[in-house]
């Protein structure tokens, strides 16, 4: 079993629809996790992070964590075309090493 | 207020080549972090350096691969003999260290091995 787990789509959605992209986790060691958003050619560039079980609100960004499930989600209200992009989830333990899902990648039709 | 910064973006090299990848951290971050992309691959971490001093290069191939953190100038990470299996972006990421070890990115640099 891998240690962190994202369907990698490709996701089509409209402009205007809630996206919603999703990870699970196998190790209870991690206690950070993040959502990267990596454009095509580009480095990953961080869009939230969490600590704890619960939800994390940033403008349109909604990040999600279970930790008893090992389920994390981030949720995109109000899709635009500019979120185009591939979205990484990572997770970060007691040591420093980040562990990444292989990506989402999102297309938001105009 | 410069991110971390990457150089080249690009680079072509040679089967038996060696081949050197620098990253500047962002202001103020003492960690850096190194990670490879492969096509249809997540990222994956190879080596964690500070100052002077490599921390964790457990996820480094053994052969061929190197990296440091000198006192003064960027972080390098040297490839030896380079093969076409090496092709990949490979991603610099520093972070201030600390009890959140948030990682940022810069925007890598893409090995082609011909």
């Amino acid at each position: 079993q891998k240690e962190v787990e994202q369907d990698p789509g490709p996701l089509s959605v409209p402009e205007g629809a809630i996206v919603s992209l999703n990870c699970t986790y196998s190790n209870s060691a991690f206690q950070y996790f993040m959502w990267y958003r990596q454009y095509s050619r580009k480095g990953p560039e961080l869009l939230m992070y969490t600590y704890s079980s619960g939800n994390k609100e940033d403008g349109r960004f909604t990040a999600q964590v279970d930790k008893s499930s090992k389920y994390i989600s981030l949720f995109i209200r109000d899709s635009q075309p500019s979120d185009s992009a591939t979205y990484l989830c990572a997770m970060l333990g007691s040591n420093y090493k980040l562990t990444f899902g292989k990506g989402t990648l999102l297309t938001v039709n105009p | 207020n410069a991110g971390v910064m990457q150089n080249p973006r690009h680079l072509v090299r040679r089967r038996g080549q060696e081949a050197r990848l620098r990253c500047s951290p962002m202001k103020g971050h003492s960690h850096v972090y190194w990670y490879r992309q492969l096509p249809e691959e997540g990222l994956k971490f190879m080596v964690y350096l500070q100052k002077e001093n490599i921390i964790d290069e457990s996820g480094m191939p053994k052969e061929r691969f190197s990296a440091e953190f000198p006192k003064e100038g960027p972080s390098i990470l040297r490839i030896q003999q380079v093969v076409r299996g090496d092709s990949a972006a490979y991603f610099c990421a520093s972070s201030p260290g600390g009890l959140e070890n948030i990682q940022y990115f810069g925007a890598g640099t893409r090995l082609s091995v011909l």
